[in-house]
């Protein structure tokens, strides 16, 4: 089985574009996570999709949005691009259902480095 | 609102001996989940070993093992005959079940990490 798929690996942008990040999960997951990784603020939350729908919300400002397709294939976009938005973005999918992502382990991607200059 | 805590930011330890990682958490619901999570060079995040809170029993998976002090919040990892590819930052991960509807509660908190290297 194919493993959760990030791309871009890399990306490199500059103050105020902005950049949409693709995330395609493991095949029969139909939650997919996203967590910005920063060395200053480690793994932080950002969204969680459950068929199509956002089921959950980190603390970060309206710029960073985010959707999934009925495929569950899910994209982040963020807006306005800071210099503070630098990080890996990880995303991962699980088998989660019900209400939430509950015990279900996460599957990793391997993430995409957004550096903005 | 939910923390993890880890409050060794770096260890070492040599080839095929054990080491502890600390982590301590902080929630109010009574179900909850526990993580350690690997992020090795590559960056990919690997799960490493879960445990429900509920089961008293402490999680095991080969070399890796947890210490669950439920009463005192604390789950540390122990890794057993440690080997060179064990070398990569740990991260401990909390989830929280709260009442259904509410939401916000289900996130999965991660510590800041503890960055092990293994030497031969």
């Amino acid at each position: 089985k194919a493993g959760v798929t990030q791309t871009p690996r890399y990306l490199i942008k500059t103050r105020g574009q902005q950049v949409t990040l693709s995330c395609s999960p493991i095949s029969g997951h139909r939650s997919v996570s996203w967590y910005q990784q920063t060395p200053g603020q480690g793994l932080q939350f950002l969204f969680e999709y459950f068929s199509e729908t956002q089921r959950n919300k980190g603390n970060f400002p309206g710029r960073f949005s985010g959707r999934q397709f009925s495929n569950s294939r899910s994209e982040m976009n963020v807006s306005t691009l800071e210099l503070g938005d630098s990080a890996l973005y990880l995303c991962a999918s699980s088998l989660a259902k019900g209400e939430g992502i509950g015990g279900s382990p996460l599957h990793f991607g391997n993430g995409t480095r957004l550096t903005v200059t | 609102a939910q923390t993890v805590t880890q409050s060794q930011p770096e260890m070492s330890v040599q080839e095929a001996e054990t080491v502890t990682l600390s982590c301590t958490y902080d929630t109010s619901e009574n179900n909850y989940y526990l993580f350690w999570y690997k992020q090795p060079p590559s960056r990919q995040m690997i799960l490493v070993i879960r445990q429900e809170a509920y089961k008293q029993q402490n999680a095991t998976e080969n070399r890796f093992s947890v210490n669950f002090q439920k009463a005192a919040k604390s789950f540390s990892l122990k890794i057993s005959d440690s080997q060179l590819g064990d070398t990569a930052m740990y991260f401990c991960a909390l989830i929280s079940l709260g009442s259904p509807g509410e939401g916000g509660s289900e996130k999965l908190v991660f510590g800041k990490g503890t960055k092990l290297t293994v030497n031969p």
